[in-house]
C-alpha cells in the first residue's frame, strides 16, 4: 500500500488564485511528521512546510498553509496568491514515528499561467 | 552557513564503470540520508546512516551499491558496475540527531547518467 498519495500529477492555476495541492498518508503511527518539498526545474529540493501529527494548528508558512485532517489522513497543501515563480513540482512526505527516513509522494507538477 | 554540499553536480559513466558520489553534510548535522529520484517521479529512500555506521539501508539495492560516513570526510555513495538503470538524480540530505520541524536540509544532488 502506498504510504504517501499525491492523486493529481499536473495542476493549473491562473496567477494570483489560491490553489490546492491535495496529499493522502497512510500510517499506523500515533506520532508522525507531514512535510511539503518545491522541486523547481533546476532539481533542488526546497523546504516549504511541516506538520507535526500533535500540532493543533494547521501549519502556515507565508503564502504556503496546510490543510491537515487528521482523521481523513490528510494533509494537502494551499499556495495563496499563486505566483510564476511557483510553477514547480511539489513533494509531499512523511516521516514515521521511531524512523529518521522520509517517504515521498510521486509529485504533482503545478503550472502557474499569467 | 554552507549547507549540504554534493558533488559533482553532474557525473558521466559508461556501462561496467564505477560511480563516487560525495555529500558533506551541514554543520551540526550528524545523520545522512540518501534518495534516489528517477525521471518524473518521487524521491525514493536508500540508505540512513551516522559517523560510522549504517542506520537503515532498507532502500538500498542488494547488488552493486554501498554508502559509507566515515569518522572524517563525507559520506560517500558507491555505485559499481553501472548499468543504464542507474541514471538518476542522488540527493544526499542531512538532520541534526533529532530532526527538527525543518526537518532535513536537501543538497543540489548528483545527475548521473550511464551511457
Amino acid at each position: 500500500a502506498q504510504k504517501i498519495t499525491q492523486t493529481q500529477p499536473g495542476m493549473f492555476v491562473q496567477e494570483k488564485e489560491a490553489v490546492t495541492l491535495d496529499c493522502t498518508y497512510d500510517t499506523s503511527d500515533q506520532s508522525y511528521g507531514l512535510f511539503w518539498y518545491k522541486q523547481p526545474s533546476s532539481g533542488e529540493m526546497i523546504f516549504l512546510i511541516y506538520q507535526g501529527s500533535y500540532d493543533e494548528q494547521n501549519a502556515t508558512e507565508g503564502r504556503y498553509s496546510l490543510n491537515f485532517q487528521k482523521a481523513r489522513k490528510s494533509a494537502n497543501l494551499v499556495i495563496s496568491a499563486s505566483q510564476l515563480g511557483d510553477s514547480a513540482m511539489y513533494f509531499c512526505a512523511m516521516r514515521e514515528g521511531g524512523y529518521n527516513k522520509l517517504i515521498f509522494g510521486a509529485g504533482t507538477r503545478l503550472a502557474v499561467h499569467p | 552557513n554552507a549547507g549540504v554540499m554534493q558533488n559533482p553536480r553532474h557525473l558521466v559513466r559508461r556501462r561496467g564503470q564505477e560511480a563516487r558520489l560525495r555529500c558533506s553534510p551541514m554543520k551540526g548535522h550528524s545523520h545522512v540520508y540518501w534518495y534516489r529520484q528517477l525521471p518524473e517521479e518521487g524521491l525514493k529512500f536508500m540508505v540512513y546512516l551516522q559517523k560510522e555506521n549504517i542506520i537503515d539501508e532498507s532502500g538500498m539495492p542488494k547488488e552493486r551499491f554501498s554508502a559509507e560516513f566515515p569518522k572524517e570526510g563525507p559520506s560517500i555513495l558507491r555505485i559499481q558496475q553501472v548499468v543504464r538503470g542507474d541514471s538518476a538524480a542522488y540527493f544526499c540530505a542531512s538532520s541534526p540527531y533529532e530532526p527538527d520541524r525543518a526537518g532535513y536540509t536537501f543538497g543540489s544532488g548528483t545527475r548521473l547518467t550511464v551511457v
